[in-house]
C-alpha cells in the first residue's frame, strides 16, 4: 500500500526554527509537495522537490532524499502566523497526490 | 485576483437530501480536481477532469457522487442521498495541465454538514 508519514503534532516558539519530517512509500515517486493549510481554509502551495536537495525559498526550505524515501521542510524565524497544519504529498507513479495527515505546528510566543 | 472560487461556502443538509456544490477554477487552468478532508487528514482524492473530460474517479466514490464539467470551465458535483458520513469539507483545486507535475491551487472548500 501507500504510505506518508508526518508527526501529528509540533510545538516551536516565536523565533525559532522548526523541522516537519515526512516519510513516504509510494507506488512510483513524481515529485513531493508541500503545502500550509491554516485551521478551516484550504492547503495553500509552499514547494515541489523532484531531485534530492535543498530548495530554499525565504524562510521555508524543502528537503528530499528519493533513496531514503524522506523529506523535510523547514522553518525559520518562526512567526506567530505560521501556526497551521503542513502538509507532504507525494505524486505517484500514476500522477495522483497521495496526501499525508499533516502535521499541526503551534507556535507559542 | 482570480484564484479558485467554490460556492457555497457552507451547506446544511437533512440525511437523504441532494447536494450540488460549484466550483470555479483559475481562468486558464485545464485540470481540475475533487477531493474530501475530515478533520485531522489530508485531502482525498475524489475525482479529476482534463478540460471537459472525467479522467479517473476514486474506487472510494460511491455512485451517489457525481461530477461534471461541461464545458471545461466550472465544475459541479452532487451528492445524492446524502448521508452523516459524507459531512466533511469538499475542496477543489485546479492546475494548468501542462505536465503531469503541474501545482495544484485550491479553492477555500465548501464544508458539508448532514444531521
Amino acid at each position: 500500500g501507500q504510505n506518508i508519514d508526518q508527526p501529528t503534532e509540533m510545538t516551536a516558539t516565536e523565533g525559532a526554527i522548526v523541522q516537519i519530517n515526512c516519510t513516504y512509500q509510494t507506488s512510483g515517486f513524481n515529485g513531493l509537495f508541500w503545502y500550509q493549510q491554516h485551521a478551516g481554509e484550504a492547503p495553500t502551495f509552499l514547494s515541489y522537490n523532484v531531485l534530492d536537495g535543498l530548495e530554499e525559498k525565504g524562510r521555508f526550505s524543502s528537503f528530499l532524499s528519493r533513496s531514503k524515501g524522506y523529506s523535510y521542510l523547514l522553518l525559520k524565524e518562526l512567526q506567530m502566523k505560521d501556526s497551521a497544519s503542513y502538509l507532504c504529498a507525494v505524486l505517484d507513479s500514476n500522477y495522483q497526490l497521495i496526501w499525508g495527515a499533516g502535521t499541526k505546528l503551534i507556535i507559542k510566543p | 485576483d482570480t484564484g479558485v472560487s467554490q460556492n457555497p461556502r457552507h451547506k446544511i443538509t437533512k440525511r437523504g437530501q441532494n447536494v450540488t456544490f460549484r466550483c470555479d477554477p483559475i481562468s486558464e487552468h485545464n485540470r481540475l480536481y475533487w477531493y474530501r478532508q475530515t478533520l485531522g487528514q489530508g485531502p482525498e482524492f475524489l475525482t479529476y477532469f482534463q478540460n471537459e473530460a472525467q479522467l479517473e474517479k476514486s474506487r472510494l466514490l460511491s455512485d451517489r457522487f457525481s461530477a461534471e464539467r461541461p464545458k471545461g470551465s466550472f465544475s459541479t458535483l452532487e451528492i445524492q442521498r446524502t448521508e452523516q458520513g459524507d459531512s466533511a469539507m469538499y475542496l477543489c483545486a485546479s492546475s494548468l495541465g501542462r505536465g503531469e507535475t503541474d501545482t495544484q491551487y485550491f479553492g477555500p472548500g465548501t464544508r458539508l454538514t448532514v444531521l
